[in-house]
């Protein structure tokens, strides 16, 4: 069966550059989620997607934007990136019409030099 | 504020142990409860989905309960084994939104 799929898988940035990570959720799952995992720490919600629109917000710094297009695939764009945004990015998709069970992707691991 | 506790924040346990993590949640207006295992440096595997309206659910040698006026939930690995190592997540979703909370996870070790 499709998985959540997420890209670049890995990722080096120096401080202060620009990254964007994708994300292409199961097909007819219509959310998404994206969540940031510093090393040794438990996933924190950054932001959600239903429908193209920002369902739900959480701890996403200023810096950082994300948007869902029409075939509900998602971007999340990072600038000016400091040290403290290492981090696994995970994606996670959702069928709103289903059960509510989230399927994560297998991360995107982003090292800010 | 909405928040997710998980206790121990570590166990380590010989083979063939039984096992029960600990999950407990503030706000007991919860839409469901998921259980996710997380190998180092990997993604996130679903391994029980608990509606609000339901109580336990079963998948092979696991079993999720949940309580919401106590506001917790369990999860039971019977006869465990070295495979079942790594770091068991339990996630919230309440109602009324869409934000999903994790608790920090217990990190097990089975001993064989």
């Amino acid at each position: 069966a499709a998985g959540v799929i997420q890209s670049p898988r890995h990722l080096i940035k120096e401080k202060r550059e620009t990254a964007t990570l994708k994300c292409y959720p199961i097909p007819r799952h219509d959310t998404v989620y994206w969540y940031q995992q510093g090393p040794g720490q438990d996933p924190q919600f950054l932001i959600s997607f239903y429908e193209k629109m920002q369902s739900d917000k959480g701890s996403i710094p200023d810096r950082f934007s994300a948007q869902q297009f029409s075939d509900y695939h998602s971007e999340l764009n990072m600038s000016s990136l400091e040290l403290g945004d290492s981090a696994l990015y995970f994606c996670a998709s959702l069928g709103y019409a289903n059960t509510g069970e989230l399927f994560f992707g297998e991360g995107s691991r982003l090292t800010v030099l | 504020k909405q928040e997710v506790t998980q206790i121990p924040a570590a166990l380590s346990v010989p083979e063939g142990e039984n096992l029960v993590l600990n999950c407990s949640f503030t706000d007991s207006a919860i839409y469901n409860l998921q259980w996710f295992r997380q190998d180092p440096g990997k993604g996130l595997t679903s391994l029980l989905l608990i509606q609000s309206s339901q109580r336990e659910q079963t998948s092979g040698r696991l079993n999720a309960s949940l309580d919401k006026s106590s506001g917790r939930s369990t999860l039971y690995i019977a006869a465990s084994q070295p495979g079942d190592s790594a770091t068991y997540l339990c996630a919230v979703r309440w109602t009324g939104g869409f934000k999903t909370i994790f608790g920090a996870g217990t990190r097990l070790f089975v001993k064989a």
